[in-house]
């Protein structure tokens, strides 16, 4: 049964700062990753999708990458604003059908 | 990204009665419809899988005869919470998909008080 595991539970750092979030899973036979945004009482925002056969994916200020075969993916969120405040979600789908695991989440906190 | 609409965001209800949920995608057909469940300070668990024209198949440990599911076009989907008690109180949120495009969307969710 495909677990997912998201750490830290919550982090807070200054502004600026350059900050990274960590998803690890079990079962490596992924189809793909997704990182989600969610600010509290809102529903989910995508930011990332990485398909199983890539290592990477980028937009603007965020890179995501992902190590099938150690069964880990990190969030990597460069010049932190305080607008990236929310909790961040890692999921994991083991096949096309579009059914997602989460993991608990990030809650990050950015201060001025 | 692809448009989904939920509502209502939020519902305060009595216990006994029933709450209906609404989600549509606005710009795309979607084949399957996943509605997960939200608990404070917990993630997104997954409710239950519908195709349209189907029925839906539910997950381990949630009653089928208390959410009711009904995917009755590609683009319309809703779930019933029928006879609400306190502990039914939580964050609903659909996730309609389309095929072969891997990439998943969300609906706004619907916080769900039972009084």
């Amino acid at each position: 049964k495909q677990e997912v595991t998201q750490i830290p539970a919550a982090l807070s750092v200054p502004e600026g700062e350059n900050l990274v979030l960590n998803c690890s899973f079990t079962d490596s036979a992924i189809y793909n990753l997704q990182w989600f945004r969610q600010d509290p009482g809102k529903g989910l925002t995508s930011l990332l999708l990485i398909q199983s056969s890539q290592r990477e994916q980028t937009s603007g200020r965020l890179n995501a990458s992902l190590d099938k075969s150690s069964g880990r993916s990190t969030l990597y969120i460069a010049a932190s604003q305080p607008g990236d405040s929310a909790t961040y979600l890692c999921a994991v789908s083991s096949s096309n059908t579009g059914k997602l695991i989460f993991g608990q989440g990030t809650t990050l906190q950015v201060k001025p | 990204g692809a448009v989904v609409s939920q509502h209502p965001s939020w519902v305060i209800c009595k216990s006994g009665t029933s709450v209906k949920i609404e989600c549509r995608s606005l710009d795309f057909q979607a084949t399957t419809m996943f509605w997960y469940r939200q608990f404070p300070k917990q993630s997104l668990m997954l409710m239950a899988t519908s195709n349209e024209g189907s029925k839906a198949t539910y997950e381990q440990g949630v009653e089928k005869d208390k959410f009711l599911i009904n995917h009755a076009s590609l683009t319309l989907s809703t779930l019933t919470v029928t006879s609400a008690h306190p502990e039914d109180s939580s964050f609903y949120i659909c996730s309609p998909y389309r095929d072969r495009v891997g990439e998943a969307f969300f609906g706004q969710g619907t916080r769900l008080t039972v009084v």
